[in-house]
């Protein structure tokens, strides 16, 4: 199976910084590799698929780059409504699995 | 719109068993996958179970591999988790989710229900 390795657990950031989250796979996924926010309270939201296509209507705020086994989020200029927990998720064989997560904090 | 609806949740004793549901509603059922996927308190998303579209092909992780059964009724657009078995460690927000294919991730994500397994 494969194991999803996230970094940093949390990061501290102020309005307007950039932020970038790395995760790692335990094998080569090539380029299927989704990303997620997650809120307290509700449902997780997708962001980003095939490491680095856009959802329709996430802002483009958002990118996400990596392939093979190294992948990255970058949130750029962060936003007040971006504080979250973010996870990554591979898609590239049963069973699917995310990483550990990736709490984005006010600083 | 787009509405997925988690329900059955509630507390179970250990070794005990559960079926949530999940009711979908705004599009096309069968041209979905579904998946479960859970978050136990205070701790990060797991990846639990994927149906086709067909309700052929499963998959499920090896934490509930012969305990759980994913199901779906394609007729009345609903999706059902059987969990047999159940441990202090099964308790968490349940939710489903749907997709067009697992690569390009679940674009639509029910409010989850809770199970809380406890004596």
């Amino acid at each position: 199976d494969i194991q999803m390795t996230q970094s940093p657990s949390s990061v501290s950031a102020s309005v307007g910084d950039t932020v970038t989250i790395t995760c790692q796979a335990s094998q080569d996924i090539s380029s299927w590799l989704v990303w997620y926010q997650h809120k307290p309270g509700k449902a997780p939201v997708l962001l980003i698929y095939t490491a680095s296509t856009l959802q329709s209507g996430v802002p483009s705020r958002f990118s996400g780059s990596g392939s093979g086994t190294d992948f990255t989020l970058t949130i750029s200029s962060v936003q007040p409504e971006d504080f979250a927990t973010y996870y990554c998720q591979q898609a590239d064989s049963f069973p699917y699995s995310f990483g550990q997560g990736t709490k984005l904090e006010i600083k | 719109q787009v509405q997925l609806v988690e329900s059955g949740g509630g507390l179970v004793k250990p070794g005990g068993s559960l079926r949530i549901s999940c009711t979908a509603s705004g599009f096309r059922f069968t041209d979905y996958y579904l998946t479960w996927i859970r978050q136990a308190p205070g701790k990060g998303l797991e990846w639990l179970s994927y149906i086709s579209g067909s309700g052929i092909s499963k998959h499920y992780a090896d934490s509930v591999k012969g305990r759980f059964t994913i199901s779906r009724d394609n007729a009345n657009n609903s999706l059902y988790l059987q969990m047999n078995s159940l441990r202090v460690e099964d308790t968490a927000v349940y939710y489903c989710a749907r997709g067009v294919a697992g690569i390009y991730g679940n674009d639509y994500w029910g409010q989850g229900t809770l199970v809380t397994v406890s004596s």
